[in-house]
């Protein structure tokens, strides 16, 4: 079946530092990306997403390029903000039976200090 | 604004007594769901709806009961609460099932069960 597979966290960070979140996935079929951000005391909202095969999905100053080589889809951020500490979670949606799931990875903690 | 209702926020009860956590959405979306979120595992989905009247089961759906009797309406039901239905809990929809198709996330409800 389908699985997506996060880097462990969390992440610490000082502000203004690099950020790359790794994901991985395992599909059966053409799946569609995403990358998910859960601020602390919230739902989940969608951050970025990427539906086919180097496309890259991009918001807020993140990126992620859907590389269907090496089945990943890494987050990257180039200069984090202490608002930018949440929870991520890599996704996929993949047909099965005629219809999309949403698979979730672990999630990533973000921790970014002044 | 378009959203996704969850209430209670916050439930304790005791375990065998029957509860409902109700999720509404006004975006008139088809595709509606319920995952649990648990501490190194991320997120699983309970069941989900296609439309009104259709409801499945997803990956963890033992101890959990669904309706759909109106498109904006997805209630879970527990019938009868034990302590390993200790989560948060996520109420999500999206206009369609299609693979590329965001989902919006309701802000969640954290249940306890002594």
């Amino acid at each position: 079946g389908d699985s997506v597979t996060q880097m462990e966290g969390p992440v610490t960070l000082s502000e203004e530092a690099f950020l790359t979140i790794n994901c991985t996935y395992t599909a059966t079929g053409y799946p569609s990306l995403f990358w998910y951000v859960q601020y602390p005391g919230e739902g989940l909202q969608l951050l970025l997403k990427a539906t086919k095969a180097d496309d890259k999905g991009s918001n807020k100053g993140f990126e992620a390029t859907y590389r269907k080589e090496t089945t990943s889809f890494h987050l990257e951020k180039g200069s984090v903000q202490v608002s930018d500490s949440a929870v991520y979670f890599c996704a996929l949606s993949d047909e099965d039976s005629g219809y999309s799931t949403l698979t979730f990875g672990k999630g990533t903690m973000l921790l970014v200090s002044p | 604004e378009a959203q996704v209702t969850q209430n209670p926020r916050y439930l304790i009860t005791v375990t065998g007594k029957k509860l409902t956590v109700t999720c509404s959405q006004n975006m008139n979306h088809e595709y509606m769901s319920w995952y649990r979120q648990d501490p190194g595992l991320g997120l699983r989905q309970i069941y989900y709806s296609m439309n009104v009247e259709v409801t499945d089961k997803g990956d963890v759906p033992e101890g959990y009961k669904v309706s759909r009797k109106e498109k904006r309406n997805f209630p879970l039901i527990l019938e009868s609460p034990s302590p390993n239905q200790t989560s948060l809990y996520f109420c999500a929809s999206s206009l369609s099932p299609q693979v590329n198709t965001e989902a919006f996330f309701g802000q969640g409800t954290r249940l306890t069960v002594v």
